[in-house]
């Protein structure tokens, strides 16, 4: 069984640019979670979808982070624009439950963003 | 507020030799998840084990075992026989599938591993 798949898995920007992250969940998992891990510290829930829905998007700052899951499979987040703070791995992550209970997670690689 | 502490930022221990990671967290709830995940340095996070809060029976994965203590709410990762190849973060995580509907993690614990 294929894995969590993310691209690019490294980024290099200049602060006020913008940048997209991918992300394929396993198949026929219904959650994906798209999370940021800053150095030093352990990973936090930005975006949670189900199926094509958000369920949770309370910790994403939407001034400048969107994130979609048009057709309830691969995912796309946006940062625009990229300010310093945001350089972190962006960890995407699915797993097969509903919402109320979404089980056990599987990450995929991350994307280490790097903003300057 | 759930929260997840994990008070070892770093942990050593030589090959072959058994080490703990300890965890404690704080919630109300009386039914939850908790997860032990690794992350080696190339950054993909992988689940080591699980355990149920309504389960009294502490889970066990192969060299790894959990000490659960629901009343002192800690759960502790014992990794037993050690293997270079455990060499990486250990996070401790919290799952209530109420209204936060949250995965929560500690901030880890960086496990080297002398040969």
């Amino acid at each position: 069984e294929a894995g969590v798949a993310q691209s690019p898995r490294y980024k290099i920007i200049e602060k006020r640019q913008s940048v997209a992250f991918w992300c394929n969940p396993i198949s026929g998992h219904a959650t994906l979670y798209w999370y940021q891990q800053i150095l030093g510290q352990g990973p936090k829930l930005l975006i949670q979808f189900q199926n094509n829905g958000v369920v949770d998007d309370s910790q994403l700052p939407k001034d400048r982070f969107s994130a979609e899951r048009l057709k309830g499979v691969d995912s796309t987040l946006k940062i625009q624009p990229a300010k310093l703070e945001d350089s972190a791995v962006y960890l995407c992550a699915s797993s097969s439950g509903l919402a109320g209970w979404s089980g056990t997670q599987y990450f995929g690689p991350g994307t280490r963003l790097t903003v300057l | 507020a759930q929260t997840v502490t994990q008070s070892q930022p770093e942990m050593s221990v030589q090959e072959a030799e058994t080490v703990t990671l300890s965890c404690t967290y704080d919630t109300s709830e009386s039914d939850y998840y908790l997860f032990w995940y690794k992350q080696p340095p190339s950054r993909q996070m992988i689940l080591v084990i699980r355990q149920e809060a309504y389960k009294q029976q502490n889970a066990t994965e192969n060299r790894f075992s959990v000490n659960f203590q629901k009343a002192a709410k800690s759960f502790s990762l014992k990794i037993s026989d050690s293997q270079l190849g455990d060499a990486a973060m250990y996070f401790c995580a919290y799952y209530y599938g109420g209204a936060t509907n949250k995965l929560i993690f500690g901030t880890g614990t960086l496990l080297a591993v002398q040969p």
